[in-house]
């Protein structure tokens, strides 16, 4: 699993709230990335990141914010929930040329 | 449009046959292309990961190919097992991991 821990790994929250999701990691690997998967498509790229305070934005990154203030941790943040974010959302990590996934945060938005 | 189109949507197969599993892709510039299998509500892990100069790459049971003329991959499953049963995707990167396009998976279910 290349170390890496999601949490939480399930939550249900209401339309509105603010949503954070954490993934750590302990081999301090530069490269993190957020991605969601929703049936029928993809994962998708929400947000990466490729050093302390160094992000940039992926494919669907509107609604979502990061912050990257220690190379462990890489948060992602809904700031107003809306039913459309009800996803799995997968935290990875690179290492040489392959990227490792965590196992995933279950997010429903009611 | 950078794309990756994975068929069949689903496949069905019997504990021991052989099965393949395809992925096109409009994909450019393309860098790599890997196979990752995902088991139900679990992360994606990597099987193989193959180059524009690479054509075949095994992982045990698994035979991934690669024809970037036509831009086609395939996933070759031999003497399919029980816990082979997961989602198949395939993953096709335009730059060193920064910019990778995911196909929706081929979901295999294997029955004994």
């Amino acid at each position: 699993d290349a170390g890496i821990t999601q949490s939480p790994r399930h939550k249900v929250t209401e339309t509105g709230t603010p949503v954070t999701l954490r993934c750590h990691q302990t081999e301090n690997h530069r490269y993190m990335y957020w991605y969601r998967q929703d049936p029928g498509h993809g994962l998708r790229l929400i947000h990466y990141s490729y050093g302390v305070k160094d992000t940039d934005k992926g494919e669907v990154s509107d609604g979502y914010s990061v912050s990257r203030s220690k190379t462990e941790d890489f948060l992602l943040t809904l700031e107003s929930a809306t039913s459309s974010q009800t996803s799995v959302y997968f935290c990875a990590i690179k290492l040489v040329n392959t990227i490792y996934f965590g196992e995933g945060s279950w997010l429903t938005v009611v | 449009k950078n794309q990756v189109e994975q068929s069949p949507q689903s496949l069905i197969i019997l504990e021991g046959k052989n099965c393949t599993l395809q992925c096109n892709y409009t994909v450019s510039p393309f860098s790599n292309l890997r196979w990752y299998k995902q088991d139900t509500g679990r992360g994606p892990v990597s099987l193989t990961i193959m180059t524009f100069s690479e054509n075949t790459k095994s992982n045990g049971r698994y035979t991934a190919t690669l024809d970037a003329d036509t831009k086609q991959s395939s996933l070759h499953i031999t003497a399919s097992q029980l816990s082979d049963s997961a989602s198949y995707i395939c993953v096709v990167s335009r730059d060193y991991n920064n910019d990778m396009r995911f196909g929706a998976g081929t979901r295999l279910t294997v029955k004994p």
